[in-house]
């Protein structure tokens, strides 16, 4: 079974750029089978996809985001990224990171979750 | 953008009681080449992430009790839980990954 855990700092300031790692077990994030996505839900409320990377670093991302959204993928580390520049107090949210067997399937597995503030 | 309506927005039902949530799509999730609906159910429980309950709009995933079941296709889907149990308590999601970008339903919270 696939198990996601993500990493980073719980606080960014408004402006700055929040960075977040997904560390996959169970998988190899080389595999040609996966996708891998980060999602978020602001506290209380609903789920937002925020985009996906597949082994080849091939991108997709929201563009409700603006281009504001990096993610990429290291093969060396089994894991992936997620960088989000311009922050506001709007980006303050859950921050999941998942995993699919396809672009357009749904999201299987999903890591616990870390919650990024942005606030001075 | 493919918006997802979920009703109602919550739901109070009596432990053994039937449960339905729906959920409308903006547009079809039907993809018609191989006659599949692009449609997931998720359930939330506090402090959780969400977990895969369903998908293709009427397969219930590895574990899952019999008492979940999907239906609907095209822009109009449901689940029902047949006889609520205290671990049903949670949010309920429909989700459509027909198109990028992925989107959900805004929820439905399930109290007893």
């Amino acid at each position: 079974q696939v198990q996601l855990q993500e990493s980073g700092p719980g606080l960014v300031k408004p402006s700055e750029t929040l960075s977040l790692t997904c560390s996959v077990s169970g998988a190899s994030i080389s595999s040609s089978t996966y996708y891998w996505g980060w999602i978020r839900q602001p506290p209380g409320k609903g789920l937002e996809w925020i985009g996906s990377v597949y082994y080849s670093g091939g991108t997709y991302d929201n563009p409700s985001l603006k281009s504001r959204v990096t993610i990429s993928i290291d093969l060396s580390k089994n894991q992936f990224s997620l960088r989000l520049s311009s922050v506001t107090a709007a980006d303050t949210a859950v921050y999941y990171c998942s995993v699919s067997t396809d672009l357009y399937d749904p999201l299987d597995y999903w890591g616990q979750g870390t919650l990024v503030t942005v606030s001075t | 953008d493919i918006v997802m309506t979920q009703s109602p927005d919550s739901l109070a039902v009596s432990l053994g009681e039937r449960a339905t949530i729906n959920c409308k799509s903006s547009q079809s999730v039907l993809f018609n080449s191989n006659n599949k609906n692009y449609l997931g159910w998720y359930q939330q429980k506090p402090g959780q992430p969400p977990k895969l309950l369903i998908s293709s709009a009427s397969t219930r995933e590895s574990g899952v009790p019999d008492r979940f079941t999907g239906s609907g296709s095209g822009t109009d889907f449901t689940l029902t839980i047949s006889s609520l149990q205290a671990a049903d308590v949670a949010v309920y999601y429909c989700h459509q990954y027909y198109t990028t970008p992925l989107t959900f339903g805004q929820g439905t919270r399930l109290e007893i």
